[in-house]
């Protein structure tokens, strides 16, 4: 049974540019959210995406997009990047009952460093 | 606004020593209360789920407790090991204002051999 699986792992920027970071959530999972977690620091909410809509968004500008697919498996896409978008971005799944959600299962992250 | 805090930031002990990590919460309106394991550079574990109705999850050498009233968590770890080194976080989902996840910024843990 696969967990969940984020690419790429590691990846560098330059300021201004974009980037686009993948999750396929864990098999039997429906629901997709998206962290930032700066170092030393604890994650943050990005947004959350389920059947195919963002449904909970956190305190982030509309530089961060994100899409989900009828398969389940979600994108984060980051515009203008800036220095402060270094980061580990997380992807976390989950098997929603209405609009509740259940216990998170993360993937490994994918490091974005910005020059 | 819900925040969530942990105590201590950071902690060391020596092997086979018990050990309680903390978190407290603001806003007593939540859903569930997650605790993570995370080693460096590393995606989060899940290590205990508790759900709002409940008082306490037990898994192996872990035991969460869970008071709503009173805004707080604990994470047991009995007879500690080296392998147990890492940073422990704890979420609450609040259902409060849509239901987030919010992160306390976790307690960096390291068990001397």
């Amino acid at each position: 049974d696969a967990g969940v699986t984020q690419s790429p792992t590691h990846l560098i920027k330059t300021r201004g540019q974009q980037v686009t970071l993948r999750c396929s959530p864990k098999s039997g999972h429906d629901t997709v959210s998206w962290y930032q977690q700066a170092l030393g620091q604890g994650p943050q909410f990005i947004f959350q995406y389920y059947e195919e809509e963002e449904r909970q968004r956190g305190n982030f500008p509309d530089r961060f997009s994100g899409h989900q697919f009828p398969n389940y498996s979600s994108e984060l896409n980051v515009n203008a990047l800036l220095l402060g978008d270094s980061a580990l971005y997380l992807c976390a799944s989950s098997s929603a009952s209405g609009i509740y959600t259940g216990e998170l299962f993360f993937g490994e992250g994918s490091r974005l460093t910005v020059l | 606004k819900q925040e969530v805090t942990q105590i201590p930031a950071a902690l060391s002990v020596p092997e086979g020593e018990n050990l309680v990590l903390n978190c407290s919460f603001t806003d007593s309106a939540i859903y569930n209360l997650q605790w993570f394991r995370q080693d460096p550079g590393k995606g989060l574990t899940s290590l205990l789920l508790i759900q709002s109705s409940q008082r306490e999850q037990t898994s192996g050498r872990l035991n969460a407790s869970l008071d709503k009233s009173s805004g707080r968590s604990t994470l047991y770890i009995a007879a500690s090991q080296p392998g147990d080194s890492a940073t422990y976080l704890c979420a609450v989902i609040s259902n409060t204002g849509g239901f987030k996840t919010i992160f306390g910024a976790g307690t960096r843990l390291f068990v001397k051999a």
